[in-house]
């Protein structure tokens, strides 16, 4: 039973260019969530893919965006990369309508380095 | 607004016992998530709480008490290798199970 996958693993951008991530979740699940944690920090709720439309949206710019298939698989696209835009950019996986048990996995992750 | 307070740094001493304290203000709750990440990687799941009270699963305890809004992670016979940063994340009540992280508390276990 695979696990959720990220990829790719490292990547190092220019200020300007843009960038896309990708993950498949969990077999099983049918929702994508996407947090960035800068260094030293929490991750953040970036936003969060059901039935292939974003059903959440924290506070980011609109530079951020993502996309869901319909095998479940999602994808993070940042334009314009900024500096602080360099994190490590975590998917999770999930089941929509179940909020009972420990039901949310994390892949391991993207690591952005914006020069 | 939603909130998740934990202390920054901690340092405590191969053997011993810590307490990771976090309390939480968030509109919703449906479950308390704690979670160890090492330098580098990806957070590891190791604790769950939704009802009140202590959950006991090893070296490691979190405990939970929803009408104060807080938690605590309890790491019993530290090892070196527990040194990490210890995240604190509550899931609000909306469908598809979003998580509000604390900033993440850095242990250092000394010899």
């Amino acid at each position: 039973d695979a696990g959720v996958t990220q990829s790719p693993t490292h990547l190092i951008k220019t200020r300007g260019q843009q960038v896309t991530l990708r993950c498949s979740p969990k077999s099983g699940h049918d929702t994508v969530s996407w947090y960035q944690q800068a260094l030293g920090q929490g991750p953040q709720f970036i936003f969060q893919y059901y039935e292939e439309e974003e059903r959440q949206r924290g506070n980011f710019p609109d530079r951020f965006s993502g996309h869901q298939f319909p095998n479940y698989s999602s994808e993070l696209n940042v334009n314009a990369l900024l500096l602080g835009d360099s994190a490590l950019y975590l998917c999770a996986s999930s089941l929509y309508n179940r909020l009972s048990g420990n039901t949310i996995y994390f892949g391991e992750g993207s690591w952005l380095t914006v020069v | 607004g939603q909130n998740i307070d934990q202390p920054t740094e901690m340092t405590a001493t191969e053997g011993a016992i810590v307490q990771i304290n976090c309390t939480y203000q968030t509109s919703g709750f449906n479950g308390l998530f704690w979670y160890q990440q090492h330098a580098g990687e990806a957070p590891t799941f190791l604790s769950y709480n939704v009802l009140d009270g202590l959950e006991e699963k090893g070296r490691f305890s979190s405990f939970l008490s929803r009408s104060k809004g807080y938690s605590y992670l309890l790491l019993k016979e530290l090892q070196m290798k527990d040194s990490a940063s210890y995240l604190c994340a509550v899931r609000g009540n909306n469908q598809g199970g979003k998580l509000i992280f604390g900033q993440g508390t850095e242990l250092s276990v000394k010899p």
